[in-house]
This record gives structure tokens, C-alpha cells and sequence, in this order.
């Protein structure tokens, strides 16, 4: 079945070490997406891919990073320098940068601080 | 910039009816988008409106007022498993996808 695989399901990062969560879509959708959702609250945007060797920053970039080497693929790495990183986060594709294609989602990946 | 408004917390009857409320002020409108989501899940998308009035999905039904700028989620026939956080969200003025979330509105349905 076509979709978004978002692994782990549960991380847990020790101070001072940078953590991946995976993200891989089977859709062939051009553009990827980022987001962190703290209780309570609605979705921020980390970071947005709209194509292969491309992404730009979202709204709250600091302390993260991606890359995105194949279609398929979009890593997200939290760094050290992300000083609050326990959140759920989601990651998201769309067949590419047209306004009426909806987002498609992981399960996500709930991220703590040991 | 986008903002979007929607009350925090609703709470309804099974089998009753409920109208979720969605504000939003952008500078250049191209559309809305409700998602739900259930605790600890993703998100899934319900409705999208780019023109003015009602659109109808079996028990789910979306309105957009451009004029007002003003969306609300209907729900019919309420059931308990319609308990989950309901989100609007807007692309940017110049169009894309890179979508601007509200902070959801808290359902709970109750026998």
C-alpha cells in the first residue's frame, strides 16, 4: 500500500546528542514536510522540501536539519542545539506545490528527553 | 502573515449536531483545508474550500465565506468516534502548499 512511514514511533535523545527520524513516502509526491506538534497545539512547519536537493526552512528551523538526496526520502536530524526537542513529530508529503493537493501524514514520531 | 483562529475546546452530544468555527486573516486567500486528528495519530485530511459556500461529505460538511473570512466544519449524526482535534489550515498568499495550521479545536462527544 502507497503511503508515509515515519520511524522510530518513540525516541529518546540524551543531552548534547543530535537524533534522525526517518521519514520515507512510497506516493511519488514531489514535495516533503517537517512539522512539530506540542500538546495543545496546532502544527509548525520546520522544514519543506519542494523538490530533490532542495528544501527551505519553516517557521521554527533552529536547532534542526534535513536533506532530501532521493524523492522518496527526508530525514530529519535534531541537533543539541534544539533545547526543548520533546515533541510529536509529523512528517508529510503532497504531489507537489499546487494550493487544493491535501498533505498526507505519518503516524508520527514522539521524541523525549532522557 | 497568516492567522488563524479557532476555539480551543467544544464539547457535544452523540447523535447531536456541531458547527466547528474557523477565522482566519491572510493576505492573499487560496483555499482552506480541515484535518482531523485523532490523540497521538495523524492527521487526515476532510474538506478542502476555495469557493464560497457549502460543500457536503456524508455526515462532514465544510463553509467557506471568503467576504467574512470564515470557515466552519459541520458534523452530523455525531458519534463517539468523532472525539479528536479538528485543524484549519491555509497555503500561503502566494500560493503552494506550505500550509499554516490552527491550533485545532478539541471535540469531545459525549452519550
Amino acid at each position: 500500500d502507497g503511503g508515509i512511514t515515519q520511524s522510530p514511533k518513540y525516541l529518546f535523545r540524551k543531552e548534547g546528542q543530535n537524533v534522525t527520524l526517518s521519514c520515507e513516502q512510497n506516493l511519488n509526491h514531489d514535495a516533503m514536510y517537517w512539522y512539530r506538534q506540542d500538546p495543545g497545539q496546532g502544527l509548525r512547519l520546520i522544514y519543506y522540501s519542494q523538490i530533490v536537493n532542495d528544501f527551505q526552512k519553516g517557521d521554527i528551523a533552529e536547532g534542526y536539519s534535513v536533506s532530501r538526496e532521493k524523492k522518496e526520502s527526508f530525514p530529519l536530524t535534531v541537533t543539541s542545539a534544539q533545547k526543548n526537542p520533546t515533541a510529536f513529530y509529523l512528517c508529510a508529503s503532497s504531489p507537489g506545490h499546487t494550493n487544493n493537493q491535501p498533505q498526507h501524514f505519518g503516524d508520527g514520531t514522539r521524541l523525549s528527553i532522557l | 502573515g497568516q492567522n488563524i483562529d479557532q476555539p480551543t475546546e467544544m464539547t457535544a452530544t452523540e447523535g447531536a449536531i456541531v458547527q466547528i468555527n474557523c477565522t482566519y486573516q491572510t493576505s492573499g486567500f487560496n483555499g482552506l483545508f480541515w484535518y482531523q486528528q485523532h490523540a497521538g495519530e495523524a492527521p487526515t485530511f476532510l474538506s478542502y474550500n476555495v469557493l464560497d459556500g457549502l460543500e457536503e461529505k456524508g455526515r462532514f460538511s465544510s463553509f467557506l465565506s471568503r467576504s467574512k473570512g470564515y470557515s466552519y466544519l459541520l458534523l452530523k449524526e455525531l458519534q463517539m468516534k468523532d472525539s479528536a482535534s479538528y485543524l484549519c489550515a491555509v497555503p500561503p498568499r502566494g500560493g503552494g502548499n506550505k500550509l499554516t495550521f490552527g491550533t485545532g479545536t478539541q471535540l469531545k462527544v459525549e452519550l
